[in-house]
């Protein structure tokens, strides 16, 4: 079975601190990401990796980082929390490629980050 | 518009019932159709994925796709309070690595 881990399940952080939040898969997939997930809007992109060390921005960059050495690792990085920072994170990993199951994402249990 | 879109419901279906889930996306050309399910609580898990045009069948589950209309539909036979979650259509496109999802349907089986 797919694993994909993530460090936290729940978090409470202040207002400036800085985040750290985890995430290891264990198939060795090319891909990962991080989404945020708020009632009524779904899950958005924040960030996503294709490989090692590569980064690209997704719909909602602003206040993140990510961080990518090593293939099984992605971490996503608040750089100073704020209150709207707070929601559910959930990591995902899934191999490129178009065609048939690929592109699947298999999602860790989440991180439900409360910042005060 | 969104880019994908669904009804956020709730959708109440009586237990045996079949449950119809539909989803329509903005983007002419895209290629990977996922249904994925989700527990309160809990991350989302696939159930279905579909690629062409038609109908593909996995147990009680049945996703419909029809490029030409851009809709794609979840049917669940004999619906089982079991059921009961957010049902999250996902698409994804030729080009980059993104695959958008829907906000999700509520979906209430009744015992």
């Amino acid at each position: 079975d797919v694993k994909v881990t993530q460090s936290s399940r729940y978090l409470v952080k202040r207002t400036g601190e800085k985040v750290f939040l985890e995430c290891v898969q264990d198939m060795d997939h090319e891909n990962m990401f991080w989404y945020r997930q708020d009632p009524g809007l779904g899950l958005r992109l924040i960030y996503f990796s294709y490989d090692v060390k590569m980064k690209e921005k997704g719909d909602i960059p602003e206040g993140y980082s990510v961080s990518r050495e090593k293939k099984e690792r992605f971490s996503l990085i608040l750089e100073s929390a704020s209150t709207n920072q707070t929601s559910m994170y959930l990591c995902a990993s899934s191999f490129p490629g178009l065609a048939g199951g690929q592109n699947i994402q298999y999602f860790g249990a989440g991180t439900r980050l409360s910042v005060l | 518009q969104k880019e994908v879109e669904q009804n956020s419901g709730p959708l109440s279906v009586p237990e045996g019932a079949i449950a119809s889930l539909n989803c329509t996306y903005s983007d002419r050309v895209s290629q990977s159709f996922f249904w994925y399910r989700q527990y309160s609580g809990k991350s989302p898990e696939l159930i279905m994925s579909i690629y062409s045009n038609g109908d593909k069948e996995d147990g009680r589950f049945t996703a419909q796709l029809n490029k030409a209309s851009q809709y794609v539909s979840l049917l669940i036979r004999d619906s089982q309070p079991s059921d009961s979650a957010t049902y999250l259509c996902a698409v994804r496109g030729t080009g980059g690595f993104k695959t958008i999802f829907g906000a999700g349907t509520r979906l209430f089986v009744k015992a």
